[in-house]
Order: C-alpha cells, then structure tokens, then sequence
C-alpha cells in the first residue's frame, strides 16, 4: 500500500483480556519494527523483523507479548491478559531493508486503554 | 549501548524566532542520525537525515548537522511559525548495534502567534 496502515486506530479492552493488533506495511519494505509510546514519553522498541524472521525481540516486556508476520507483510502484535500498564500507543514502522540509510515510515498506531 | 539524549521541553517561541534543539548522541560504530517530528494527532514523519559526519540534512526549513567530534546532531529553524509546533524526536540507527533505531526522549515545541 502507499502507507503503512495500522488496526484498529482505538482500542479499549478490560484488563485481563487479549488483544491483537495489526501492521500492514509499505508494499516491498522487508524491514518491519514495533515500538510502544506511553503518554508524554519516547518511543519504546519492542521488535524487529526481517522478512519473516524476528531477529531482534529484546524489547518485549513479558511473555505476554508477542508477535509474528506472514512473509514480508502483515505482522500482528498479541498481548495476552492484558494489565492497565500496557496502555498506550502502539506504532509500526517499516523500511526499506537498509533502515540506517532510509529512515522508517510509521503508521498512525493503535491508542490501546486498559480499564 | 547506544543512546540519544535531547533537550527537554517544552520550548516556547514566538512566531519568527530562531529554533535550537539540542541532541547528542553515544554510539559504538558509526550510525546514523535522524529527526522526526510528530504533529499533534498524527503519526511520526521523518523529517531530516545524515548518513555520515559532517553531512547536513535539511527540510522544511529545518537543518542538522552531524559532528562526529561533539557527538551531536542539533536541529536548527532559522524562523519557526505556528505550524511548526509539534514533538521532534532525534533518532540514531546503528548497524553495528543492530538494527533498530534507538529514539530520544522527544522535545516538544510550541510556537505563539
């Protein structure tokens, strides 16, 4: 596609649920990341794929979270029971496979509120 | 480990005033630099690079120039206007140090008519 295109844009779930939430990337980026924003704070990573092989997870916080992508698109990220301290804005960027050089592409990321 | 680090915000201006925000950078090969700026309600857009020392990336308006000898890469605007205000995030990819980019904490900026 022209973006990257993120879903839902708002998500409100009661604690303890699950939930899952979806990248779309740029058509031909085999470089896909997920980061996590919390109110007023920087970007926090989460995880690296290439293609469809993540070889970077360092960022998850728990095993309640993960995630996986098909080939070199769609990539969906789980969190299972969720806790109020995982609101916050989930973002997905993708790249060309050289992202030193290029920079990200980010979609508008999905707002998740835990209540 | 890699790390940024910018100046805290918020900052003020006035329409036409001169911009300055500080970022510095620690980093163990020779990475490279970005801003990003995140308008209020929308995503992050990249909005500057430099691939290597002494490059200078400008957009907007907007320009920073990598020094490796200071380890810095500060965004200037010679002339802010209201629109200019948004969160500008400096940023560094490494790949020595893998392959995600290590993002500051975000300065934000408010320009007044």
């Amino acid at each position: 596609g022209a973006g990257v295109s993120q879903s839902p844009s708002n998500k409100v779930t009661e604690k303890g649920k699950d939930v899952e939430l979806r990248c779309d990337p740029i058509s031909g980026h085999t470089a896909l990341y997920w980061y996590r924003q919390r109110l007023g704070q920087g970007l926090e990573f989460l995880i690296y794929f290439q293609g469809n092989s993540a070889p970077d997870k360092s960022g998850l916080p728990s095993d309640r979270f993960s995630a996986e992508r098909t080939g070199e698109s769609v990539s969906t990220l789980t969190i299972q029971r969720t806790q109020q301290e995982d609101s916050a804005v989930y973002l997905c960027a993708s790249s060309l496979a050289r992202a030193e050089r290029y920079g990200y592409t980010f979609g508008s990321g999905t707002r998740l509120t835990v209540v | 480990g890699n790390s940024v680090t910018q100046m805290e915000g918020p900052v003020t201006l006035s329409e036409e005033a001169f911009l300055t925000i500080n970022c510095t950078y620690t980093a163990t090969g020779y990475p490279s630099l970005f801003w990003y700026v995140q308008y209020p309600g929308e995503g992050l857009q990249l909005l500057l690079k430099a691939t290597k020392a002494d490059d200078k990336g400008s957009n907007k308006g907007f320009e920073a120039t990598y020094r490796k000898e200071t380890t810095s890469f500060h965004l200037e605007k010679g002339s802010v206007q209201v629109s200019d205000s948004a969160v500008y995030f400096c940023a560094l990819s490494d790949p020595t140090g893998g392959f995600k980019t290590i993002f500051g904490a975000g300065t934000r900026l408010f320009v007044k008519a």
